[in-house]
């Protein structure tokens, strides 16, 4: 069983179009956060949910929306899709809470996004 | 800041070399998290150290933090092309916030 799974594994989608990534974990973790990870392999956070709860939201663009519907759950949806979000996204959960100290990040596959 | 500095981002060696690369950090780090990520694939995790001064092994693998926790080393030895891949450090932040260094990339020649 994969513990934490994203779909599609990868879209290939011309500018201005709206896209979607979902992911899921099903290791009972509490966190559940998006990366984005660019052509130089920089890792940046973008979301944080806790037990459905948006805890971090790193500057990100309003055109990125994350939804989670459950704690187990956590989506993004992307609207008016610009050259520069060509990236892979990482889906991870962790079993850490609000506080300093976290477990470690498990993560999903990846999802690429290419951008027309 | 809340930053975590890993210079150079490449490094390549000949297969049977040791390897070693270093993560630091300005501020006092609470904790630090060890990531590989072979090519094509996703982040996962290695290591976490929380001690000052803690080292700790894995096989050919050994991590070090700094015993004023400001700076934390990963050792390879004697590589092989198994351990190719983006090494990546991480501190721990508030709200469980993660926040990656840029990683080496490592590649070994056989």
């Amino acid at each position: 069983d994969t513990a934490v799974s994203q779909t599609p594994k990868y879209l290939v989608t011309q500018m201005g179009n709206d896209k979607s990534i979902k992911c899921e974990q099903n290791l009972g973790h509490d966190t559940m956060y998006w990366y984005k990870q660019d052509s130089k392999k920089f890792l940046k956070i973008m979301f944080s949910y806790n037990n459905k709860e948006l805890i971090i939201n790193e500057t990100v663009p309003n055109r990125f929306s994350p939804k989670s519907p459950d704690k187990a759950h956590l989506n993004l949806h992307i609207n008016s899709l610009e050259l520069g979000d060509s990236a892979v996204y990482f889906c991870a959960s962790s079993q850490g809470g609000v506080a300093e100290y976290t477990g470690e990040l498990f993560f999903g596959e990846g999802s690429r996004l290419t951008v027309l | 800041g809340q930053q975590v500095m890993q210079i150079p981002q490449y490094q390549h060696v000949q297969e049977g070399e040791d390897f070693t690369t270093y993560c630091n950090s300005s501020t006092t780090l609470s904790n630090i998290q060890w990531y590989k990520q072979r090519p094509g694939g996703h982040p996962v995790f290695l290591i976490q150290l929380v001690k000052s001064g803690e080292v700790k092994k894995q096989k050919r693998l050994t991590f070090q933090f700094g015993e004023a926790k400001k700076n934390s080393s990963l050792h390879i030895t004697a590589t092989q092309t198994t351990d190719v891949g983006t090494y990546f450090c991480a501190r721990t932040g508030a709200n469980s916030k993660l926040t990656f260094g840029k990683g080496i990339t490592l590649s070994v020649r056989p």
